[in-house]
């Protein structure tokens, strides 16, 4: 299996500040059709995940653009530009490329 | 607007069997298929398994093979997960969430159902 590693364990930030979640993974992730199937989601506390970003880079609808995300081969990153209170969340990457999908374990992003 | 609403929460004794149902709606349910995927306290995501709309094709974690049952109802738009042989290990929050295209055999996710706490206890 592919295994995704994330960093930060934790993240404390400030009200405002910026904050950057890093993903490895284990083996490249391009699917045979020439995408990247690396997504994002957001677990709010007692909440089911919400999907942020899929194929890497693309906000699904609704999510605010204070978030980011980039990377290629194995490396990825999840960015939040300004964080809010209503970010406060744990956050995993997840690979749909290679069976079975794989998920990072998680980083949770709470208020300094 | 895409919605997947599991049933309510569950308790069971360890040699059991739990039934997990996810109602799906807002899409066309022939087209996309449906992963299961659980969660245990405090812990990560581990992905169970993988059904085809039709019910024709299934794909299983190797953890559990021999153990859960995936099934759907096009009449109902519903797909159902029966684990058995319940230990202590399984009490989680089990997931739906909606896979790929059924022409694409990627295995991403995008929408999330709420989530059904079963809890394994004597």
């Amino acid at each position: 299996d592919v295994v995704m590693t994330q960093s930060p364990l934790s993240l404390p930030v400030t009200l405002g500040q910026p904050a950057s979640i890093s993903c490895r993974s284990s083996q490249g992730l391009v699917y045979s059709d020439g995408n990247t199937y690396l997504n994002w989601f957001q677990q709010r506390p007692g909440q089911s995940p919400r999907r942020l970003i899929y194929k890497v880079s693309n906000r699904d609808s609704g999510v605010p653009d204070r978030f980011s995300a980039s990377g290629s081969g194995t490396e990825f990153t999840l960015k939040i530009n300004r964080v809010e209170a209503e970010d406060v969340a744990i956050y995993y990457c997840m690979q749909g490329t290679h069976w079975p999908p794989t998920f990072g374990g998680g980083t949770k992003v709470e208020i300094k | 607007q895409v919605h997947l609403v599991q049933s309510g929460a569950e308790v069971k004794k360890p040699g059991a069997s739990v039934k997990v149902s996810c109602k799906t709606s807002g899409y066309t349910f022939t087209t996309y298929n449906i992963h299961w995927v659980r969660q245990a306290p405090g812990q990560g995501f581990e992905w169970m398994g993988i059904i085809d709309p039709n019910g024709h094709s299934t794909r299983h974690s190797q953890s559990f093979q021999d153990r859960v049952t995936m099934t759907t109802d096009t009449s109902t738009t519903t797909v159902y997960m029966e684990l058995s042989s319940l230990r202590s290990e399984d009490t989680a929050v089990y997931y739906c969430a909606r896979g790929p295209p059924v022409y694409s055999d990627n295995s991403g996710i995008d929408y999330w159902g709420q989530g059904t706490l079963v809890t394994v206890s004597s």
